[in-house]
């Protein structure tokens, strides 16, 4: 069985400042892929970011970037010079073999201007 | 119509009523699935079809039946169901190839049951 656990409920952070969110996961498998999925209040989930885990190499798309600890089976989302836009509840998610994701319970994230 | 689109994106319904959620893929994938989203609990994977046969049913009562006609439409329908029934019913759709396991929702349908 997968499990993936977020545990920060909630966090804020200040506009144009950086914030890091974090989740841990587990899995027998040794190839599976992460993910960071984001809803804002609009509720349409949004892909933000995916990282294989064969690569070393931490992914990055734009302002967001991971810190994927594969040994700790540590995977958070590191946010840069955060925009009011960014505000949404943000899961991690893991699939394995069986192409199923498995979601945490998710951060909601507030961007103080 | 772009990505994936799901309707309506609000219902209201008694527990005897019958109704149905439609979902429709615009993005060529082969896979697609059905969630359930409750307030304060993780997102729960309800069923998957890939290339139009069911492949997983998460012990989901059977109140609630999909339909998959073709690998583009996804179908939930909905009869008898309870108060603890109402939540966000999320569509969602991949592509079953290797390295390609991301999955791209649909914008929901806030389902109420009174």
């Amino acid at each position: 069985a997968q499990t993936v656990t977020q545990s920060q409920p909630e966090m804020s952070v200040q506009e144009a400042e950086t914030v890091t969110l974090s989740c841990t996961y587990d899995t027998s498998e040794s190839d599976y892929y992460l993910f960071w999925y984001k809803q804002p209040p609009s509720r349409q989930m949004i892909l933000v970011i995916r990282q294989e885990a064969y690569k070393q190499q931490n992914a990055t798309e734009n302002r967001f970037s991971v810190n994927f600890q594969k040994a700790a089976k540590s995977f958070s989302l590191k946010i840069s010079d955060s925009q009011l836009g960014d505000a949404a509840m943000y899961f991690c998610a893991l699939a394995g073999s069986a192409r199923q994701l498995t979601f945490g319970s998710g951060t909601q994230l507030t961007v103080l201007p | 119509e772009t990505g994936v689109t799901q309707t309506p994106r609000h219902l209201v319904m008694g527990m005897t009523n019958k109704k149905s959620l439609k979902c429709e893929q615009h993005l060529g994938h082969n896979a697609m699935y059905w969630y359930k989203q409750s307030a304060k609990k993780p997102l729960e994977l309800m069923f998957v079809y890939n290339f139009k046969e069911q492949t997983e049913n998460n012990s989901v009562p059977s109140r609630f039946s999909p339909e998959c006609p073709n690998s583009s439409h996804l179908f939930l329908h909905l009869h008898t169901l309870q108060p603890e029934d109402s939540a966000l019913y999320l569509c969602a759709s991949s592509q079953n190839r290797d390295g390609a396991y991301e999955q791209y929702f649909g914008p929901g349908t806030r389902l109420t049951v009174t």
